[in-house]
């Protein structure tokens, strides 16, 4: 079981707007930024969100939110690029571990 | 922009130690504020940390997995290094070296597959 809480699967239209949930507790999401990575038919991931940041290449309609312990991938705009696997992790301090969570799976209807 | 390629064997057989590789180009693996790190992910499953060495060499280890791995650094050839002893079929996965920023920036190596057969 995951230290982190994703919903298995979320679907959308292109262009609608689509959010992904990440639920931990006050040792990691409540303490920590988090990170949000896309992994496409099983290639390596690619980080999407940092924080509340951008990388540098990916489209401003992804962004990230934070409340209490809870972070949010919101995606605006669905493209059909977008349907991949989306993981989230963070630092946990009382497992002093790197924490994921299960991954939520997005399809592009 | 840093690029990070894993190399090792793709196959072990179980009891052994898998031993792989991440060398790091177009960056130094002992400058600026960076946790050097291994993450894998059995077929069909989802990531799992494995543990972390910082800049200054310091090493935090999943506690699942901390009493069988060890993780390093070869600072003269710009590679960080993965061993996990005493594997079983569980272990099978590809396994990701990554470059780990603070607020989890993260740079991802291509992956490697490894098979625990005999």
């Amino acid at each position: 079981q995951s230290a982190l809480t994703q919903e298995a699967s979320v679907s959308g239209t292109v262009g609608q707007k689509v959010t992904l949930s990440c639920t931990g507790n006050s040792n990691n999401i409540g303490s920590y930024a988090v990170g949000w990575y896309q992994q496409i038919s099983h290639g390596a991931p690619k980080t999407v969100m940092f924080g509340n940041s951008l990388p540098s290449g990916i489209p401003d309609r992804f962004s990230g939110s934070k409340s209490g312990t809870t972070a949010s991938l919101t995606i605006s705009g669905l493209q059909p690029e977008d349907e991949a696997d989306y993981y989230c992790s963070t630092w946990d301090y009382s497992l002093s571990a790197q924490v994921f969570g299960g991954g939520t799976k997005l399809t592009v209807l | 922009q840093v690029q990070l390629q894993e190399s090792g064997p793709g196959l072990v057989k179980p009891s052994q130690t898998l031993s792989l590789t991440c060398t790091v180009s177009g960056g130094s693996i002992s400058s600026g504020s960076y946790y050097w790190s291994w993450i894998r992910q059995p077929a069909g499953k989802g990531l799992e940390w494995i543990g972390r060495i910082y800049t200054s060499g310091s090493t935090n280890y999943n506690p699942s997995l901390k009493s069988r791995v060890t993780i390093s650094v070869d600072t003269s050839k710009n590679q960080f290094s993965l061993k996990l002893s005493s594997v079983t079929a569980a272990d099978t996965a590809v396994y990701y070296c990554a470059r780990w920023r603070g607020y989890g920036d993260v740079d991802w190596g291509q992956g490697t597959l490894v098979t625990v057969s005999s």
